[in-house]
């Protein structure tokens, strides 16, 4: 059974970088996408980026500047840094198995990390 | 504002069948498969129907998807309580190679 686990700080300061990790239980990293998918309180979703097995990365245009999507198949997990961060940053983090033209099957829980001082 | 339009809410009564909406463009619906997800209250999203008209195993036959053109829909059959959620699409935008959801569209149940 594939499981996705997001953790990391539930609160960042302005200006400073999110830091987020998925632990990927039940599942090869190989032949596959991971992104990160983000959604703001009451809003909709918002794909942020993906890395695929080989450590290739494509980001939301929106995002670039800030994102940095990686892999550590030694631990089994992918990782998400945002850097610069605002208050409109704020928002519940999910890691999703998908991309590249490939669904988003599985769902972490999500984590909700807040930007504020 | 989100590259592919949804209506902000539907409704229907149980035992009905109501369609959700989703527009878009040549660069994404127009080019690529539609994707629908489902997100009950407080939890994570749930892939309902992939590659435009697929269901993954579990997901009853009431929910249907289909395309034509540059707008895709989805179909909920035989409405049931348990089906009040927030339906999101989703696709691939190959010309700004991202990919692309609807604003989301609440379903309630009446």
């Amino acid at each position: 059974q594939v499981q996705l686990q997001e953790s990391g700080p539930g609160l960042v300061k302005p200006s400073e970088t999110l830091s987020l990790a998925c632990t990927v239980s039940g599942a090869s990293f190989n032949n596959y996408y991971w992104s990160w998918i983000r959604q703001a309180p009451g809003k909709g979703l918002e794909w942020i980026g993906y890395v695929y097995n080989s450590g290739n990365t494509t980001y939301s245009p929106s995002l670039k500047s800030r994102v940095t999507i990686s892999l550590d198949m030694s631990k089994n997990q992918f990782s998400l840094k945002l850097r610069s961060v605002t208050a409109a940053d704020t928002a519940v983090y999910y890691c999703s198995r998908g991309g590249g033209g490939i669904a988003f099957d599985y769902w972490g829980q999500g984590t909700l990390v807040s930007v504020s001082s | 504002q989100s590259v592919l339009t949804q209506p902000p809410s539907s409704s229907g009564a149980p035992g009905q069948r109501v369609t959700i909406s989703c527009s878009g463009g040549s660069s994404n619906i127009g080019a690529n498969s539609l994707y629908w997800y489902q997100q009950l209250p407080g939890t994570s999203p749930k892939l309902l129907i992939y590659k435009t008209d697929q269901r993954p195993s579990g997901v009853p036959d009431r929910f249907s998807g289909s395309k034509s053109g540059t707008s895709g829909s989805l179909a909920i059959s035989g409405l049931r309580p348990e089906d009040e959620a927030d339906y999101y699409c989703a696709t691939w935008d190959g010309k700004l190679r991202a990919w692309v959801f609807g604003g989301g569209t609440q379903l309630t149940v009446l």
